[in-house]
């Protein structure tokens, strides 16, 4: 069965570096999306991308973020100049044909800033 | 606003046990609704929707609308079913999931 694939599993970075987190959307969905999970906390939705363009974005998703679909593979989020509370889990997941389709996740990468 | 509530942040019965995890929302209109499963050191994964109207692992989840509620429910636990339950209706156009803050869900053997 094809999967949503994230890499790196883990990514340790200093405050104020810049990050790019990777994801392979499985190959014919057309919906891509972000969230992320601050330790012990709920899953917050970040943003949601189709056609090449942001269809939808949170209030945490501000100008130190964003996304960007680089070839017909990858989705990728930027986070400039982190911070210590960027510090969580990233999901990244797609859907098919449709955005009410369910979604299917990735591992996750682990973001840690010192 | 939108919201979703999960009251249990833990929930911990006997195997064998009947289990309800509970769900409300506040939207008007029409939520399409799903509950998703996090088992542990796995990735998430779509549990059921409700306009699916199916059983999975035993599981199922009726919408509402009344109570505005969508809870899970399975009436003998296993011990495999231990793992952190999320609801997450969604409501706008670009059907963007509002998650709940997720049920521990712990089944004692």
């Amino acid at each position: 069965e094809p999967e949503v694939t994230q890499t790196p599993s883990h990514q340790v970075t200093q405050m104020g570096q810049e990050v790019i987190l990777r994801c392979v959307p499985i190959s014919n969905h057309l919906y891509f999306y972000w969230y992320r999970q601050i330790l012990g906390q709920k899953v917050e939705f970040l943003v949601s991308f189709y056609n090449n363009e942001i269809s939808e974005k949170s209030e945490i998703f501000d100008d130190q973020f964003s996304v960007e679909r680089p070839d017909g593979s990858n989705f990728t989020l930027k986070i400039r100049s982190t911070k210590l509370e960027d510090s969580a889990m990233y999901f990244c997941a797609s859907s098919g044909t449709a955005s009410n389709q369910p979604q299917h996740f990735g591992d996750g990468t682990r973001l840690s800033i010192l | 606003a939108q919201r979703v509530t999960q009251p249990e942040k833990l929930l911990s019965v006997f195997k064998g046990a009947p289990v309800e995890l509970k769900c409300n929302y506040s939207y008007s209109g029409s939520p399409e609704l799903f509950w998703y499963v996090q088992y542990s050191r796995q990735r998430l994964q779509l549990l059921l929707r409700h306009i699916s109207r199916e059983s999975i692992k035993g599981f199922t989840a009726d919408l509402n609308k009344g109570e505005t509620s969508f809870h899970l429910k399975k009436p003998f636990a296993q011990e495999e079913d231990s793992a952190m339950y999320y609801c997450a209706p969604s409501m706008d156009s670009n059907y963007q999931l509002i998650w709940g803050a997720g049920t521990k869900l712990i089944i004692k053997p």
